[in-house]
């Protein structure tokens, strides 16, 4: 069964300092790895996914992402933080191509320092 | 463009009461998810439907039935509400297995005293 482990509950940045979420994952075939956003009182909303194309996914918004499979990990970057980027950001796991369900870490809640 | 419509979007209950959620989307996707949100806890999924006509229990199913009532719909009971229950609900629809993408409704906020 897949599973994604977040590190870090919460992170604080600087606006322009460089955003980082980490996601690591297990999954007993090649995975599909998805990113979302959730800002305050909404629905999750998909940054980018990866579906065993490119490694290095880019999203919406600047974010971007690269597939490790040695490191099992599917991180999250932002180069420079924006205040409009303050929300929690959740990785998901899909386990292979006839998987209906997809499984969530725990979530990242970033904030955005003026 | 509606995607994912949940209804209500607030909710309070007393201990023992029953309630439905509901849920419809306009995208024709097969699959939809009924998921529950709690602080540190992430998405949890309670029930799915891969397809009309079926479906299965996720992490937290114990205190909720669900019904796909046609391709659109697809709804989450509670028949006995518990505070454990109070949480924000969650629908989303899916149109591919694996790749693809899950679309989520705006929430339903279900509070049981």
């Amino acid at each position: 069964a897949q599973s994604v482990t977040q590190l870090g509950s919460h992170v604080s940045v600087s606006e322009g300092a460089l955003v980082l979420l980490r996601c690591n994952y297990s999954s007993s075939v090649p995975p599909y790895l998805f990113w979302y956003v959730q800002y305050p009182n909404q629905g999750l909303q998909l940054l980018l996914k990866y579906t065993s194309a490119a490694t290095l996914v880019k999203g919406i918004n600047g974010f971007e992402a690269e597939f490790k499979k040695s490191e099992t990990s599917f991180h999250l970057t932002k180069p420079s933080a924006h205040m409009s980027d303050a929300a929690e950001y959740f990785c998901a796991v899909s386990d292979g191509a006839n998987d209906y369900k997809l499984s969530f870490g725990a979530g990242t809640t970033v904030t955005v320092r003026a | 463009n509606a995607g994912v419509t949940q209804t209500p979007k607030f909710q309070v209950l007393k201990t023992g009461q029953s309630m439905t959620l509901q849920c419809a989307q306009d995208m024709n996707h097969n699959s939809m998810y009924w998921y529950r949100q709690d602080p540190g806890m992430g998405l949890r999924l309670i029930y799915y439907s891969a397809s009309e006509g079926t479906t299965d229990k996720g992490e937290v199913p114990n205190g909720y039935n669900v019904s796909r009532l046609n391709k659109r719909e697809f709804s989450l009971r509670l028949e006995s509400a518990a505070p454990s229950q109070t949480s924000v609900y969650f629908c989303a629809s899916r149109g591919l297995a694996g790749t693809g993408e899950l679309f989520f409704g705006e929430g339903s906020r279900l509070t049981v005293l």
